[in-house]
């Protein structure tokens, strides 16, 4: 089956703007996260969802990031007045609800902010 | 607070040589452990990981990865390393079962580079 897809693979926006940023979990995957890779770091954790509710949001760096899952499947990731610094690849992983299951992760987004 | 440290930056190997990528990590328990590789423009793809039982792990591509207690360290091995194999690695630790939600937390990651 499909791995996890993200939209879009690239995005260019100017300072102020906002941004949504999607990501399509492999189906039947209950757990979704997502991530922020800053140049030449490692990912970084920024919130989980269990089924349609975030269970852990204290990776979000401040309020202007906000995600949703409402149908527990697809997922939004949104970043309100963007600033340069937000500038990254955002990462989505899913993985099946057992504990010791795989994170599968996506191509990414990157974002550029102008 | 957990932490994972990739202390290369950069590895240069030749093609066939061995390879081996360090990393320690600091957590109150023992964590579950990964290693996963990205290609350029890629996303993160699973090398292989612990949970428990046998320290050595086996993964894809012919990578292995020791883990040691007493050393808080999760080393990756390639006995012999194909030009695919540049790219860049990182080993990222998660909680253990149950806990957390399995959010990993990553290493700074480690770009191999191989010459023919």
């Amino acid at each position: 089956g499909a791995g996890v897809s993200q939209t879009p693979s690239n995005k260019v926006t100017e300072k102020g703007k906002y941004v949504e940023l999607r990501c399509d979990p492999i189906s039947g995957h209950t757990a979704l996260y997502w991530y922020r890779q800053s140049l030449g770091q490692g990912p970084e954790f920024l919130i989980y969802f269990q089924g349609t509710g975030a269970a852990d949001d204290s990776g979000l760096p401040n309020d202007r990031f906000f995600a949703v899952r409402p149908e527990g499947s697809v997922s939004t990731l949104k970043i309100q007045r963007t600033e340069r610094g937000d500038s990254a690849v955002y990462l989505c992983a899913s993985r099946t609800g057992g504990p010791t299951d795989t994170q599968y992760f996506g191509p990414g987004t990157r974002l550029t902010v102008l | 607070a957990q932490s994972v440290t990739q202390p290369d930056i950069h590895i240069t190997v030749s093609e066939g040589a061995s390879l081996e990528l360090r990393c320690n990590y600091s957590y109150g328990a023992t964590p579950y452990l990964f290693w996963y590789v990205q290609s350029p423009g890629q996303g993160l793809q699973l090398l292989l990981k612990y949970f428990s039982g046998d320290t050595l792990v086996q993964g894809i591509k012919g990578f292995e990865a020791e883990f040691k207690r007493s050393q808080s360290s999760f080393n990756l091995r390639k006995p012999s390393v194909h030009w695919s194999d540049a790219a860049e690695y990182f080993c990222a630790v998660g909680p253990p079962l149950g806990a957390a939600g399995n959010k990993l937390t990553f290493g700074g990651g480690t770009r191999v580079l191989v010459k023919p």
